[in-house]
């Protein structure tokens, strides 16, 4: 079946470092990939996502790439902020509509000033 | 735009009770909805797939008759956590789906539900 796996957390970072989350997944076909964000008592946010093999997904700073070749889809943002702690979650869809989202497990990470 | 909301935020009951959470899309109208579970320091999972006019569909290991679930407009889903009992607190999530959209789920910010 789908799955997901995201890096174990917590991450620690001071403000204006390199982030890197990184998610491989596991599909059949070829699924949609998203990461969402869940900012302290908030819902999850939909972050940026991609669609196709090579597509990079951005927002706020943050990018991930599409990798068919290693079924990976690793968040990364060059330079930190203190606002952006929060709880990232990686995810796929199958293609064909209203499917289920698979998550991972969350990583948490926390950006000291 | 794209925005739900959920009803109550929190929720505290005595166990044997039901609850009823709402999960509304505010500006736009939603033919597929989904109810999550999230524990703490784990991910979601997925309870259940609700389509508007139709019975909900469960996954695997959840239980239908406690968890009720009712989409009765293209704006409004509704799951009722019947007899809770103290292992069904937990925090739900609703999100949903527009029915133009092939694959982004809006999320509502979720209900925490404690059972005493």
């Amino acid at each position: 079946g789908n799955s997901v796996t995201q890096m174990e957390g917590p991450v620690t970072l001071s403000e204006e470092a390199f982030l890197t989350i990184n998610c491989t997944y596991t599909a059949t076909g070829y699924p949609s990939l998203f990461w969402y964000v869940q900012y302290p008592g908030e819902g999850l946010q939909l972050l940026l996502k991609a669609t196709k093999a090579d597509d990079k997904g951005s927002n706020k700073g943050f990018e991930a790439t599409y990798r068919k070749e290693t079924t990976s889809f690793h968040l990364e943002k060059g330079s930190v902020q203190v606002s952006d702690s929060a709880v990232y979650f990686c995810a796929l869809s199958a293609r064909g509509g209203s499917e289920k989202l698979v998550f991972g497990k969350g990583t948490k990470l926390t950006v000291n000033p | 735009g794209a925005v739900v909301s959920q009803h109550p935020s929190r929720v505290i009951c005595k166990s044997g009770t039901s609850v009823k959470i709402e999960c509304r899309s505010l500006d736009f109208q939603a033919t597929t909805m989904f109810w999550y579970r999230q524990f703490p320091k784990k991910s979601l999972m997925l309870m259940a797939t609700s389509n508007e006019g139709s019975k909900a569909t469960y996954e695997q290991g959840v239980e239908k008759d406690k968890f009720l679930i009712n989409h009765a407009s293209l704006t409004l889903s509704t799951l009722t956590v019947t007899s809770a009992h103290p292992e069904d607190s937990s925090f739900y999530i609703c999100s949903a789906e527009p029915g133009r959209s092939t694959d982004t789920q809006y999320f509502g910010p979720g209900t925490r539900l404690t059972v005493l």
